[in-house]
């Protein structure tokens, strides 16, 4: 089973600031496929990036997924108000026999 | 557009019974998968098991299966995740997800569970 991390834990940053966000597999992610996702207070995960970096319908394009094999970033260009969330990253190249999720990423307003 | 609405928060005693639910709506119901995910503060997302409502298909996570059972009724549109005797370790909130080609493209609200004598 492939084991995810994200790196940093937490991130400080300013509204309009750059965010870059790591996740690391602990073996190839066959077919890059590795999906992101934005988890608000009190809300669902939402799909930002799948296919390691492919925006999901309805996703703005300062967020930007790159990476392959082992190593994936999300990067979002200029953080707005509502992008202070936490960011997980999600392994389904073993679909349908399991699915790994990272332990996240929080964003937080410095 | 597609929608996924799970049934409400549940406050229940160890060793109950309890079958929380997941109905779709906006789309062919019985061709996609239905992930359900737990979180909790301990463990993060966890990938619990997966259903195709079509044919009852289903794939349990290592980790869960034995402890809860999934189902699907497709004339409802609904999908279900029941425990026989819960545990108060089976406190969290769970999600159900529509998968498409592996990729969980829309999340359900969350059903919080609390277990607890």
């Amino acid at each position: 089973e492939i084991v995810l991390t994200q790196s940093p834990g937490t991130l400080s940053l300013s509204p309009g600031e750059r965010a870059t966000l790591s996740c690391r597999a602990s073996e190839t992610v066959r077919g890059n496929f590795l999906a992101w996702h934005q988890q608000k207070p009190g809300q669902a995960p939402r799909l930002l990036i799948y296919g390691a970096s492919t925006r999901a319908t309805g996703i703005p394009d300062r967020f930007t997924g790159s990476g392959s094999g082992t190593d994936f970033t999300l990067t979002i260009s200029r953080l707005e108000p509502e992008d202070f969330a936490v960011y997980y990253c999600q392994d389904y190249s073993s679909s349908p026999q399991g699915f790994t999720f990272g332990p996240g990423t929080r964003v937080d307003i410095k | 557009e597609v929608q996924l609405v799970q049934s409400g928060a549940e406050v229940k005693k160890p060793g109950e019974s309890l079958r929380i639910s997941c109905q779709g709506s906006g789309y062919t119901f019985r061709t996609y998968w239905i992930a359900w995910v737990r979180q909790t503060p301990g463990k993060g997302l966890e990938w619990m098991g997966i259903i195709l409502p079509a044919d009852s298909d289903t794939r349990y996570s290592p980790s869960f299966q034995g402890q809860v059972t999934i189902s699907a009724d497709e004339s409802a549109s609904a999908a279900y995740l029941q425990w026989s005797s819960l545990k108060a370790s089976d406190s969290g909130m769970y999600f159900c997800a529509r998968m498409y080609l592996g990729i969980f493209t829309t999340w359900g609200q969350g059903t919080l569970v609390t277990v607890s004598s």
